[in-house]
C-alpha cells in the first residue's frame, strides 16, 4: 500500500492550465478504473472534485477534468482561478477493498 | 442537510486506546460506505478503514489488528476503536461518506478529530 506520486507542487497565472499527475502501479491505477481526486483548502476537510478518473459531482466546475493513461492519472484545472489554489490528493482502489492515496500537490496560483 | 461530526479525540499515552465517533445526519450510515481517513500534521491523506453496507469491513496495513470500525445504526453513528496507539497515529481523523455515485468515491467529509499520542 505505497501512496501514488504526485508532484509536490505545480503552478500557473490566472487562466492558464495546470496538469497534475498520479503514478501509481499495475496493482491500483492501471487496473481499476477508480480514481478520484479531491481538493483540499487549508484547514478545511477534503472537497471531491472528480470520480471514476472522468466524471465529475454535481457542483464541481467543468474547468477541472480527469483522464488515465496506463499507470498514471491526470487532473487539468483549466482557466485557472484564484480560489483553484488549494493541495490535490489523488486516490486509486487498489484491489481487496482497500484503497491508497497520492502524496498530495500544492496548486499556487500566480 | 447531509452532515458528518466527528468527537472523541485527544492526548493519549503510547499504548493506550480511544474510540472516535462520528455521528451522521441526513443520511443513513448503514445504507452508505463509509471510511475514517487521517491526516498527519502537514503530511498528505492516509486511508485507514471502510465499512460496508453488509457490514463487512476493511484496514490499512498500518492498522490492522489495533483499530476496528464499526457502527451503530440505533444512532446513526460510524466508530473508530483504536487500540495499542503509537506516536504515528498522531493525525486528523476524518470520516466520509461514499458516493452512492460511484465503487469508490467520498463525497461527504466531516471536519476532522484530532488525536495525538505522546507521552
Amino acid at each position: 500500500q505505497s501512496a501514488l506520486t504526485q508532484p509536490r507542487s505545480v503552478s500557473g497565472s490566472p487562466g492558464q492550465s495546470v496538469t497534475i499527475s498520479c503514478t501509481g502501479s499495475s496493482s491500483d491505477v492501471s487496473y481499476y478504473n477508480h480514481v478520484s481526486w479531491y481538493q483540499q483548502h487549508p484547514g478545511k476537510a477534503p472537497k471531491l472534485m472528480i470520480y471514476d478518473v472522468t466524471k465529475r459531482p454535481s457542483g464541481v466546475p467543468d474547468r477541472f477534468s480527469g483522464s488515465k493513461s496506463g499507470n498514471a492519472a491526470s487532473l487539468t484545472i483549466s482557466g485557472l482561478q484564484a480560489e483553484d489554489e488549494a493541495d490535490y490528493y489523488c486516490c486509486s482502489y487498489a484491489g481487496s477493498y482497500t484503497r491508497v492515496f497520492g502524496t498530495g500537490t500544492k496548486v499556487t496560483v500566480l | 442537510e447531509v452532515q458528518l461530526v466527528e468527537s472523541g479525540g485527544g492526548l493519549i499515552q503510547p499504548g493506550g486506546s480511544l474510540r472516535l465517533s462520528c455521528s451522521a445526519s441526513g443520511f443513513t450510515v448503514s445504507s452508505n460506505y463509509m471510511s475514517w481517513v487521517r491526516q498527519a500534521p502537514g503530511k498528505g491523506l492516509e486511508w485507514v478503514s471502510v465499512i460496508y453496507p453488509a457490514g463487512d469491513t476493511y484496514y490499512a496495513d498500518a492498522v490492522k489488528g489495533r483499530f476496528t470500525i464499526s457502527r451503530d445504526d440505533s444512532v446513526n453513528t460510524l466508530y473508530l476503536q483504536m487500540n495499542t496507539l503509537r506516536a504515528e497515529d498522531t493525525a486528523l481523523y476524518y470520516c466520509a461518506k461514499g458516493c452512492t455515485c460511484a465503487f469508490d468515491a467520498f463525497d461527504i467529509w466531516g471536519q476532522g478529530t484530532m488525536v495525538t499520542v505522546s507521552s
